[in-house]
């Protein structure tokens, strides 16, 4: 099956740095990206859509200063933490549609741990 | 407004039977997919239904009912290893995944 890979796995950074993570389809085109974040014991929460060679779209209530995301090719999305705060330390998570097989079927990363001290 | 709802618990045996309800209210319909997932992990693909009826794929099985608004997720000969969250979500009309808060599934010995 079609391969999402996520990087970094674990970050731990200082209060007020900025954090990048990666979001890779390995063997498709991801013309749609998607990020999420999960607080412990909570569902997934989405963050924003991204679609390649455009802006993302925010959900309600996520800063998109605060979280930069680029869609730059067909398959690599980032999202930037900026000035992280202890509060920004979650699991996020990206998944990605095929946007040739398009099945509906969302590919997730293995997310990445980040915690904010 | 658009919701999913799910069980927020559910425990049942190893080797038996455990049905997980759905039920949903979202603009359009595009699909319901389930996923699995283990604490610490991002979600599997289990299933999806697009047409009323079951889908039987191994152990797991999924059922939907899109005039009731309704599907549930049957996890049978329960193993230890299927101890997870199950979350439920529909594609909307606009194509977006709307996702339940899932449903905890303690199996025990």
């Amino acid at each position: 099956g079609a391969v999402v890979s996520q990087h970094p796995s674990w970050v731990i950074c200082k209060s007020g740095t900025s954090v990048k993570i990666e979001c890779r389809s390995l063997d498709f085109q991801a013309t749609t990206m998607f990020w999420y974040r999960q607080f412990p014991k909570q569902s997934l929460m989405l963050m924003a859509t991204s679609n390649e060679g455009s802006k993302a779209t925010y959900e309600q209530g996520v800063e998109k200063d605060k979280f930069l995301i680029n869609h730059a090719s067909l398959t690599l999305s980032t999202l930037t933490v900026t000035s992280a705060h202890p509060e920004d330390s979650s699991f996020y998570i990206c998944s990605a549609r095929d946007g040739l097989a398009d099945t509906g079927e969302l590919f997730f990363g293995e997310g990445s741990r980040l915690t904010v001290l | 407004g658009q919701n999913i709802d799910q069980p927020t618990e559910m425990t049942a045996t190893e080797g038996a039977i455990v049905q997980i309800n759905c039920t949903y209210q979202t603009s359009g319909f595009n699909g319901l997919f389930w996923y699995q997932q283990h604490a610490g992990e991002a979600p599997t693909f289990l299933s999806y239904n697009v047409l009323d009826g079951l889908e039987e794929k191994g152990r797991f099985s999924s059922f939907l009912s899109r005039s009731k608004g309704y599907s549930y997720l049957l996890l049978k000969e329960l193993q230890m290893k299927d101890s997870a969250s199950y979350l439920c979500a529909v594609m909307d009309s606009n194509y977006q995944l709307i996702w339940g808060a899932g449903t905890k599934l303690i199996i025990k010995p």
